[in-house]
């Protein structure tokens, strides 16, 4: 069966430090792999998506940017984080043209 | 995906009763509905999806209806209970890689 992972749970950063969250999906080949955020109370917004490795489509310009270095691996990063960078980050994987499978999320808090 | 705004629509039911959450989508071309439940501090969980061919689709407590005359999807939960209590999503695509998620719905069940 697949599992996706996301690490770390949650974390609290400076404005201004950097930032890697990781991702990685076990159990399956060639996924398609997807960031969203999650300000409270909010609904899901596409931060970027993946369909194969060096593969990146960036959904909102901002701060952040996206790598897979390898198939089932997505990272998140950011050189300087803002205030407003902070929130429930959420990858997510999927088949192409199928559903998306949400790993537990980091909760970001930047201060 | 959609951001909104801080005030999720609430649906508050009795343990018991059958809870009915609706979702109005927007592109007539979508071919694939998902719904899914998020929990507090959690990743949205699959719960079940639906594809245009077919206009009601069951799993264990769970129906989805599609209407697509009126572009519109509802998730009817049976005898809903206590751990049920979440935010629901409806999500469409048309074909591509990408998810549009709708409004989120919060659900609240009283014992």
């Amino acid at each position: 069966s697949q599992t996706i992972h996301q690490w770390p749970a949650t974390l609290v950063q400076p404005v201004g430090s950097p930032l890697s969250l990781e991702c990685t999906v076990e159990g399956t080949s060639n996924p398609n792999l997807y960031w969203y955020r999650q300000a409270a109370g909010r609904g899901l917004q596409l931060l970027f998506y993946s369909v194969g490795i060096g593969q990146i489509s960036s959904e909102v310009p901002q701060n952040l940017s996206a790598s897979r270095p390898q198939d089932r691996q997505f990272i998140l990063s950011s050189k300087k984080l803002l205030l407003s960078d902070s929130g429930f980050y959420l990858c997510a994987w999927s088949v192409p043209t199928d559903t998306q499978y949400f790993g537990p999320g980091t909760r970001l808090t930047v201060l | 995906g959609e951001s909104v705004g801080l005030h999720l629509p609430t649906l508050s039911v009795q343990e018991g009763d059958n809870s009915i959450i609706n979702c109005a989508y927007s592109n007539s071309a979508s071919d694939y509905f998902i719904w899914y439940k998020q929990e507090s501090g959690k990743g949205p969980q699959f719960i079940i999806d639906i594809r245009s061919n077919m206009d009601k689709r069951q799993g264990q407590r769970v129906t989805v209806l599609l209407n697509k005359t009126v572009k519109h999807l509802s998730l009817q939960i049976a005898a809903t209970q206590p751990g049920d209590s979440a935010v629901y999503f409806c999500a469409e695509n048309e074909g591509y890689s990408t998810l549009t998620f709708g409004k989120g719905t919060m659900l609240l069940v009283s014992p």
